[in-house]
């Protein structure tokens, strides 16, 4: 059973439109990421956090914004939906402490279509 | 350039049948090395996680060797399944930060056929 959900699983939006995709995740896990991947290719993180009231841009350029204000909620906003912004966003966490021993938890992904 | 490369790109196998993927990296300095799978409109869920003193290390029916010294990895798939039919993403980690940059490939989209 999943412990880091992701919602909407599916979204449909007229270009221009403000979007917030949900990510949740209940182990407790301080680090937490954003990733963007589109059919075929890597994955490209574009925002990470390191725990409450830290966000930092990835390597990927993002028009889209974070927050982190609870250690279990990382929201990701887009202020103005375009064509440009179609994909599947999948955001994970890790533990801060043995992230780079077992791995990052990933959530079922967001594919956002804008029309 | 820390790189990740993943072949073959697709692969079509009957079910039953066994095999083989490969990915070859280039991320230095290297911490481990992690095998995941993702089915269609889904999140990468993990198979398997290697370090650098680890050569093979086993998940059921997934097997993944690595050789750091010619930074080569396979996974190894054996009596395939229909459920198989899946991405497989390898995944290379650094140890040159904090964050544990990871470095993805593009995966092996492997179909099984019954």
């Amino acid at each position: 059973e999943a412990d880091i959900y992701q919602t909407p699983r599916y979204l449909v939006i007229g270009t221009g439109k403000k979007i917030t995709l949900e990510c949740s995740q209940t182990m407790g896990h301080d680090k937490m990421y954003w990733y963007q991947q589109d059919p075929g290719m890597e994955l490209h993180l574009i925002h990470y956090s390191y725990g409450v009231n830290s966000t930092e841009k990835g390597d990927l350029s993002s028009e889209s914004t974070v927050s982190r204000i609870r250690t279990e909620h990382f929201p990701l906003t887009l202020e103005s939906a375009r064509p440009s912004h179609t994909s599947q966003y999948l955001c994970a966490s890790s533990s801060d402490r043995i992230a780079s021993l077992y791995g990052y938890t990933f959530g079922s992904g967001t594919r956002l279509t804008v029309v | 350039k820390n790189q990740v490369e993943q072949s073959p790109q697709s692969l079509i196998i009957l079910e039953g049948k066994n095999c083989t993927l490969q990915c070859n990296y280039t991320v230095s300095p290297f911490s481990n090395l992690r095998w995941y799978k993702q089915d269609t409109g889904r999140g990468p869920v993990s198979l398997t996680i290697m370090t650098f003193s680890e050569n093979t290390k086993s998940n059921g029916r997934y097997t993944a060797t690595l050789d750091a010294d010619t930074k080569q990895s396979s996974l190894h798939i054996t009596a395939s399944q229909l459920s198989d039919s899946a991405s497989y993403i390898c995944v290379v980690s650094d140890r040159g930060s904090t964050l544990g940059r990871l470095y993805f490939g593009r995966g092996t989209q492997l179909t099984v056929w019954p």
